[in-house]
């Protein structure tokens, strides 16, 4: 079984659509989390980190369910250049060291 | 440009040679990644510097690579023998403690 898992879509939506991706993640003493974005032939930049408490930013929120060892992305009102690969990231403590990327879920958004 | 710097960019190489891959973090980070990344994979994690020690090494990582960062500032990454299957995107990546990752624009190796 994978560490990080995601579906890898692709996820085609209309502009304006309200878009979800799920990750899972094996390793219950995983203490953080974070979403990334990759555009085409580019390097992954943060998105946005995952609070147990859940976090907005902007049309971005974010959620974590330790429980079911799940994180939510949700994005709202899309645009076009939300088109990307969007990758869930999980590191097994507090200090980084062996960060695990999911595979990504890819997203296009289409006028 | 103050980001992370990658050299070189692209890499062609025949099978059996040796590669090198050079990283230059942000200067004030202390914390430095390699990862490879493959078409439609995620990045894959290789290995992991605190200043100048390597903290962890992914037990996917053949003898045919190390990794070294002798100064705690710039890193290289070298794969022996190479093998087609090491064509892949390396990427290095640097934070200043937990957090975000910076990445770099990433090293593509190519090899026939």
């Amino acid at each position: 079984r994978k560490e990080v898992e995601q579906d890898p879509g692709p996820f085609n939506v209309p502009e304006g659509a309200t878009v979800a991706f799920n990750c899972t993640y094996s390793n219950s003493a995983s203490q953080s989390f974070f979403w990334y974005r990759q555009d085409c032939r580019k390097e992954p930049k943060l998105l946005m980190s995952v609070y147990s408490s859940g976090n907005e930013d902007g049309r971005f929120t974010a959620q974590l369910n330790r429980a079911s060892q799940y994180i939510s992305l949700l994005i709202r009102d899309s645009k076009l250049s939300d088109s990307a690969t969007y990758l869930c990231v999980v590191s097994p403590r507090t200090g980084g060291f062996k960060t695990i990327f999911g595979a990504g879920t890819r997203l296009f958004v289409k006028a | 440009d103050t980001g992370v710097s990658q050299d070189p960019r692209h890499k062609i190489t025949k099978r059996g040679q040796n590669v090198t891959f050079r990283c230059d973090p942000i200067s004030e980070h202390n914390r430095l990644y390699w990862y490879r990344q493959t078409l439609g994979q995620g990045p894959e994690f290789l290995t992991y510097f605190q200043n100048e020690a390597q903290l962890e090494k992914s037990r996917l990582l053949s003898d045919r690579f190390s990794a070294e960062r002798p100064k705690g500032s710039f890193s290289t990454l070298e794969i022996q023998r190479t093998e087609q299957g090491d064509s892949a995107m390396y990427l290095c990546a640097s934070s200043l403690g937990p957090g975000e990752l910076f990445f770099g624009e990433g090293s593509r190796l190519t090899v026939l």
